[in-house]
């Protein structure tokens, strides 16, 4: 059974950093890209980035609202995704998931971790 | 950037109805294009991948068309189950886009 677990979600005041954690198992993890999406509260989604896999290089794609802000990477040996969030604006506050993708896109969401960026 | 505008954006519907959510995109995304279900407090769940492919154990009172800018969800017989927020995703071009989803709610 496909499990992704984010961790690593809390309280941090603006301007500072937090780094996202999601566990993965079940699939071969290096095998796929991986995406990370958000939700602030009472609003829909958003897709912030995503990792290729290994045979892409590890490349990474940014939406424009979190672009020099933060930086996804995985560790293959670890079956493990990360989302480093510096710079960190109360717009940022939602609901993390890391999501993994197949032929036809994200198919498959952890059950997401909250980060909540306020004074 | 690649927008995607869903209508409605809420509607009321009762067990039994047939519903339709509409997606648009703003340029051609071809047949690119997911549709994912989120209740309350839960998770989003995929429902149809490129366009019309039904996910599996999906059931198949959903069913997903179009290509290119105009996409369509629907639920051939609403059930109880299926009162939600729906989305849509394009996957065509970065930055990924979702539409802003519909709330299905009971009448």
């Amino acid at each position: 059974e496909v499990q992704l677990v984010e961790s690593g979600g809390g309280l941090v005041q603006p301007g500072g950093s937090l780094r996202l954690s999601c566990a993965a198992s079940g699939f071969t993890f290096s095998d796929h890209y991986m995406d990370w999406v958000r939700q602030a509260p009472g609003k829909g989604l958003e897709w912030v980035g995503r990792t290729r896999n290994k045979a892409n290089s590890y490349t990474t794609e940014y939406a424009a609202s979190v672009k020099g802000r933060f930086t996804i990477s995985r560790d293959d040996s670890r079956n493990s995704l990360y989302l480093q969030m510096n710079s960190l604006k109360t717009e940022d506050t939602a609901v993390y998931y890391c999501a993994k993708i197949t032929q036809g896109g994200i198919d498959c969401w952890g059950q997401g971790t909250l980060v909540t960026v306020s004074s | 950037d690649i927008q995607m505008t869903q209508s409605p954006s809420a509607m009321s519907a009762s067990v039994g109805d047939r519903v339709t959510i509409t997606c648009r995109a703003s340029q051609g995304i071809s047949n690119y294009l997911s549709w994912f279900q989120q209740k309350p407090g839960k998770v989003p769940k995929r429902l149809i991948y490129a366009a019309s492919s039904l996910q599996s154990g999906v059931p198949s009172r959903f069913s997903g068309s179009g290509s290119g800018t105009e996409f369509t969800l629907t639920i051939s017989s609403l059930q109880p189950e299926d009162f939600a927020t729906y989305y849509c995703l394009q996957l065509n071009s970065y930055p990924l886009t979702f539409g802003q989803g519909t709330k299905v709610e009971i009448k």
